[in-house]
């Protein structure tokens, strides 16, 4: 199965800031999905990214405060946007494998 | 919109003992997968239930899922101490008109611990 690199692990950042992370796949895949699982809570979709066009958003999620970059078939950024402490949670990307997903390794954000 | 629910929410159970976790989901859908959480870390692949009536077993877990009734089952038998963890289980949703791909929607979660 694939092998996705995630970083960063973690962070802390001031209310305001902006944080990319970078997910990396050891093999090309056509979609790669981002999701965030605030502390306690399931796992929820933010984004679709499909490489060579716009995500596609799920409801409550906009492009301007979580953009999406997908420039080849193995790599993707989720920025988090003007944060604040609601946006420290888990953020994972994941990718489909014939077996079911494949998850990167997670970024906990703590925002202050 | 595809809802899928994990009862119970929380488990707290004796070491040795039995205990069954249901989901169940508002959509059809032939596949279904289960997942661990360790506290602070990603998620684990379970099972992989690919159509209706498929059992599997992995040391003292046991998925099966009913497509018919939208209903999945993760068995524990003899519960040791490791199995503390948090499991999801997960429906796949198609991502737009015939693209092939899917999109995951997973359930609320349980938090298993197991007492010694």
């Amino acid at each position: 199965s694939a092998v996705i690199s995630q970083k960063p692990s973690r962070d802390i950042c001031q209310r305001g800031t902006s944080l990319t992370i970078q997910c990396q796949v050891d093999s090309q895949v056509t979609m790669m999905f981002w999701y965030r699982q605030q502390p306690g809570q399931s796992l929820t979709l933010i984004a679709t990214a499909n490489q060579g066009s716009e995500a596609t958003y799920e409801s409550g999620f906009v492009i301007d405060k979580f953009p999406i970059s997908r420039p080849n078939l193995t790599f993707s950024t989720l920025t988090v946007s003007n944060m604040s402490p609601e946006d420290s949670s888990i953020y994972l990307c994941s990718v489909e494998q014939a077996y079911g997903y494949t998850f990167g390794s997670g970024t906990r954000l703590t925002v202050v | 919109e595809l809802k899928v629910e994990q009862n119970p929410l929380f488990l707290s159970m004796q070491e040795g003992k039995n205990y069954t976790i249901y989901c169940n989901y508002s959509t059809t859908s032939d596949r279904l997968y289960w997942y661990r959480q360790d506290p602070g870390k990603s998620l684990e692949s379970l099972f992989v239930l690919l159509s209706n009536g498929a059992v599997k077993q992995e040391g003292r877990l046991m998925a099966s899922l009913d497509t018919k009734a939208r209903l999945s089952t993760l068995h524990i038998t003899a519960a040791v101490h490791d199995l503390s963890a948090t499991y999801f289980c997960a429906v796949p949703h198609p991502v737009g008109y015939a693209s092939g791909t899917y999109k995951y929607i997973f359930g609320t979660g349980t938090r298993l611990k197991v007492l010694a």
